[in-house]
């Protein structure tokens, strides 16, 4: 079947550690995309990709870092610098960034820091 | 930027009644409006979308109107059934790039058998 793959679906760091987070998708999507949702807020945008080897801040950017080495993998870095990165994180694509369309997200990863 | 306020944050029905959920958003170039439901411990999945020159749409027991004037937007389902119990998310865009949306805080949808 054809979606989008995040890993893991939970996650447990220590404070000052690095933590990757996996988003792999088979539906030949140009775009992709990470969105952090907290609590009683809505999806916010992290970074956006709209083609291999590009990537472009999102509204909270801070803290976080991606890489688009393959068209089908966007993986996700919180790191150390983020100061509240307990969250649940949402990866989702899109067939064209700059066609305001559906965007097909994966189940989630829910990283918490002890 | 783009503010978009979601109302209610919970809501109770009985089962098959019909559930309102409405939304407002502060630019008036806003021209996409979609809604998500995210079932429990999934990702958000698109059921329906309206554009700013569209007043209304439907599918099925689904419906989105807009009022581009009051610039507030809602969605109706009717006939509710327990598979509708989820958490539910608007959105909108200005221009084109779903870079641009603004998504809503949700609104908790319990559907009572």
């Amino acid at each position: 079947d054809g979606g989008i793959t995040q890993s893991p679906k939970y996650l447990f760091r220590k404070e000052g550690q690095n933590v990757t987070l996996s988003c792999e998708q088979n539906l030949n999507h140009d775009a992709m995309y990470w969105y952090r949702q907290d609590p009683g807020q809505g999806l916010r945008l992290i970074y956006y990709s709209q083609i291999v080897n590009d990537f472009q801040k999102g509204d909270i950017a801070e803290g976080y870092s991606v890489s688009r080495e393959k068209k089908e993998s966007f993986p996700l870095t919180v790191t150390s610098a983020q100061k509240n990165p307990t969250a649940f994180y949402l990866c989702a694509s899109s067939i064209l960034i700059t066609n305001t369309g559906e965007l097909f997200f994966g189940e989630g990863s829910r990283l918490t820091v002890l | 930027g783009e503010n978009v306020e979601q109302h209610p944050s919970t809501l109770s029905v009985q089962e098959g009644d019909s559930a309102v959920i409405k939304c407002t958003y502060s630019d008036s170039a806003s021209n996409y409006f979609p809604w998500y439901k995210q079932e429990l411990g999934k990702g958000p999945q698109l059921i329906i979308d309206i554009r700013s020159n569209v007043g209304e749409k439907k599918d099925q027991r689904i419906a989105v109107t807009l009022n581009k004037t009051a610039k507030h937007f809602s969605l109706h389902i009717t006939e509710t059934q327990p598979e509708d119990s989820a958490v539910y998310f608007c959105a909108a865009s200005k221009g084109f790039g779903n870079e641009k949306l603004t998504f809503g805080t949700g609104t908790r949808l319990t559907i009572i058998p």
